[in-house]
């Protein structure tokens, strides 16, 4: 069964550093997502994007973040300046073009990178 | 600002009888509903939706009801069993361009055998 994966699952950073999440989609579909939940509270929207841009972005998904989809498979989310509270598991999902037989809604989500930053 | 809200953080069942799990909304402009469940150091895996313009989906053990007037849904696990004990997420999409999820905090649902 197709899935979504991430890399690197545990990414330890020092505040000030950049970092780059990874994600690689299941492969026919068109719309990707950024999410995070921080420890002990609910998961949040960050982005998401589609035919090559941002389609929408939370309020959390200020300058410091940006995304990017540099090939066909891989779908990124770089972070340029951490800081200590971007500690927090971040999400790629992605969800098929709706058709019929298909829905949009549904979302797939990867196991999530788990950001640490010092 | 709760658009989703899962009020109990945790239920416990025996093995076997139904688990119930609630979830209410306040934004009218919702469309479709979604439950994930969450095993530890995992990411949500989808587990069943709906749309605003039903009231109930099946599919095997797991029921989801809507009831839109309470802005109020729930989803039914018969019968329950032990691998069922995970975290499970109620989460709404108003749809439109990008079928962004909005996510309640989330039950631990616990199945004891």
């Amino acid at each position: 069964e197709p899935e979504v994966t991430q890399t690197p699952s545990h990414q330890v950073t020092q505040m000030g550093q950049e970092v780059i999440l990874r994600c690689v989609p299941i492969s026919n579909h068109l719309y990707f997502y950024w999410y995070r939940q921080i420890l002990g509270q609910k998961v949040e929207f960050l982005v998401s994007f589609y035919n090559n841009e941002i389609s929408e972005k939370s309020e959390i998904f200020d300058d410091q973040f940006s995304v990017e989809r540099p090939d066909g498979s891989n779908f990124t989310l770089k972070i340029r300046s951490t800081k200590l509270e971007d500690s927090a598991m971040y999400f790629c999902a992605s969800s098929e073009p709706a058709s019929y037989g298909s829905n949009s809604y549904e979302q797939y989500f990867g196991p999530g990178t788990r950001l640490t930053v010092t | 600002d709760q658009q989703v809200k899962q009020n109990s953080p945790s239920l416990s069942v025996q093995e076997g009888r139904i688990s119930i799990l609630n979830c209410d909304y306040t934004n009218s402009m919702f469309d479709y509903f979604l439950w994930y469940k969450k095993y530890p150091a995992e990411g949500p895996t989808f587990l069943i939706s709906i749309s605003s313009i039903k009231d109930k989906n099946e599919d095997g053990r797991f029921t989801v009801f809507l009831n839109k007037s309470a802005k109020h849904l729930s989803l039914h696990i018969v019968p329950s069993q032990p691998g069922d004990s995970a975290v499970y997420f109620c989460a709404a999409s108003a749809g439109g361009s990008n079928y962004k999820l909005t996510f309640g905090k989330g039950t631990l649902l616990t199945v004891n055998p």
